[in-house]
């Protein structure tokens, strides 16, 4: 089984709509984060938590918020989606113990807003 | 704030080598990190650097000059299935969140 799963995988909405992105983990590991991917941008950090009750901005929070449900669940929401918030999310998750930057990611969620 | 400059594209031939280099301008610095995404696939994490010189992992090494805010990855002995995309990202804390670069597309042929 994945360590770090996604659901959905795939998501068609229209403007306006509400949806939720929902993130897993199995690693046991304190940290989790939300990042976007449009082509040619790379991946860049919408939000990110330390632990259950902290929560923090990235590079590009605005219009997205989150929750963190317990240390393995991490949630992205679009309150009010619209076209330009179409691109892949991906969640990670990462071990404050190991000591260097290495994170783990999900599959992605492939989001389309029309 | 922080910016990561890297090459958009880069092509090379199966047994050749490659470097990929990445500068980066931060307002505080603690690593730089490699990773790699297959098309359609998740990032995986390649490498990593906290303190000057060089770091192998097999085929793969990646170097880092902090005074320089520079860093390359070095792909020997391409294969095929090295083509993908090559993101360098940067931390200010040891495993605190990435900002990564716009990454390099590594394309190889036969």
């Amino acid at each position: 089984d994945a360590d770090v799963t996604q659901t959905p995988r795939n998501r068609i909405t229209k403007t306006g709509k509400r949806i939720m992105l929902e993130c897993s983990q199995t690693k046991g590991h304190d940290r989790m984060y939300w990042y976007r991917q449009d082509p040619g941008l790379g991946l860049r950090l919408i939000y990110y938590s330390f632990d259950v009750k902290d929560i923090n901005k990235g590079e590009i929070s605005d219009g997205y918020s989150v929750s963190r449900q317990a240390q393995a669940k991490f949630s992205l929401s679009l309150e009010s989606a619209i076209p330009n918030q179409t691109a892949l999310y991906f969640c990670a998750t990462s071990d404050r113990t190991s000591g260097g930057d290495e994170q783990f990611f999900g599959p992605g969620t492939r989001l389309t807003v029309l | 704030g922080q910016s990561l400059e890297q090459p958009s594209e880069v092509t090379a031939v199966e047994g050749a080598i490659v470097q990929i280099n990445c500068t980066y301008q931060t307002s505080g610095f603690y690593g730089l990190s490699w990773y790699q995404q297959h098309d359609g696939g998740a990032p995986t994490f390649l490498s990593y650097n906290g303190l000057d010189g060089l770091e192998e992992t097999g085929r793969f090494s990646s170097f880092l000059s902090r005074s320089d805010s520079y860093g390359y990855l070095l792909l020997q002995e391409l294969q095929m299935k090295d083509s993908a995309s090559y993101f360098c990202a940067v931390s200010n804390q040891a495993g605190t969140a990435l900002i990564f670069g716009k990454g390099t597309t590594l394309s190889v042929s036969s």
